[in-house]
């Protein structure tokens, strides 16, 4: 079974440039998530998809960062202008459904690492 | 106060050696606990799933939760250095789905 795919698998850019992630989850997997890594933390969720529409978007910085999933498969995830803080590994996972009162397996890609200058 | 404390370590032990690896949390409403397991340049992979308080044993692998101390914690017995790697624990509660919240995770270094 083919894993979470992500591209690029690194990324530097100046600030104040714009940038932009993909990510192809497992197939037949209704839910996608993008995480956001900084060195020496946890994931922290930014957006969760549950096929083409939000379910959870509170942490997500709106000023800077949009996300899409068309045709509720692959997604992008855009950072414009990027600022140094951003600079992080950017985890896009994916999971079967959203339970209702139950916790589901999540998979993760090996994620795109940006370096912001 | 974060939600979520893990010692960040890093922690380096002998092959062979038991591995006791902690996080302790804040929200009571917390129930569904998770160890996920982080190579270098890779992304996290589930390890240990525990819903509400007790043991969960899987090989070499045991995960503990103790809700009434908001504690829980992750044995490795017989470590390789193939676990070495970074664990994080993570932590959601009820109708969450996938929004967990992760420990900052501990390095372990297991040397032959």
């Amino acid at each position: 079974e083919a894993g979470v795919a992500q591209s690029p698998r690194y990324k530097i850019i100046e600030k104040r440039q714009s940038v932009a992630f993909w990510c192809n989850p497992i197939s037949g997997h209704a839910t996608l998530y993008w995480y956001q890594q900084i060195l020496g933390q946890g994931p922290k969720l930014l957006i969760q998809f549950q096929n083409n529409g939000v379910v959870d978007d509170s942490q997500l910085p709106k000023d800077r960062f949009s996300a899409e999933r068309l045709k509720g498969v692959d997604s992008t995830l855009k950072i414009q202008p990027a600022k140094l803080e951003d600079s992080a590994v950017y985890l896009c996972a994916s999971s079967l459904i959203r339970g209702q009162g139950t916790n589901e397996k999540l998979f993760f890609g090996s994620g795109t690492q940006l370096s912001v200058l | 106060q974060k939600e979520v404390e893990q010692d960040p370590g890093p922690l380096s032990v002998p092959e062979g050696a038991i591995v006791s690896l902690n996080c302790t949390y804040s929200n009571s409403a917390f129930q569904y606990f998770m160890w996920y397991r982080q190579y270098s340049r890779k992304g996290p992979e589930l390890l240990m799933y525990t819903y509400s308080s007790g043991n969960k044993e899987d090989g070499r692998f045991t995960a503990q939760v103790d809700k009434s101390s908001k504690y829980i914690s992750l044995f490795i017995r017989d470590s390789q250095p193939s676990d070495s790697a970074t664990y994080l624990c993570a932590m959601s509660g009820p109708n969450q789905g996938g929004k967990l919240i992760f420990g900052q995770g501990t390095e372990l270094s297991v040397k032959p």
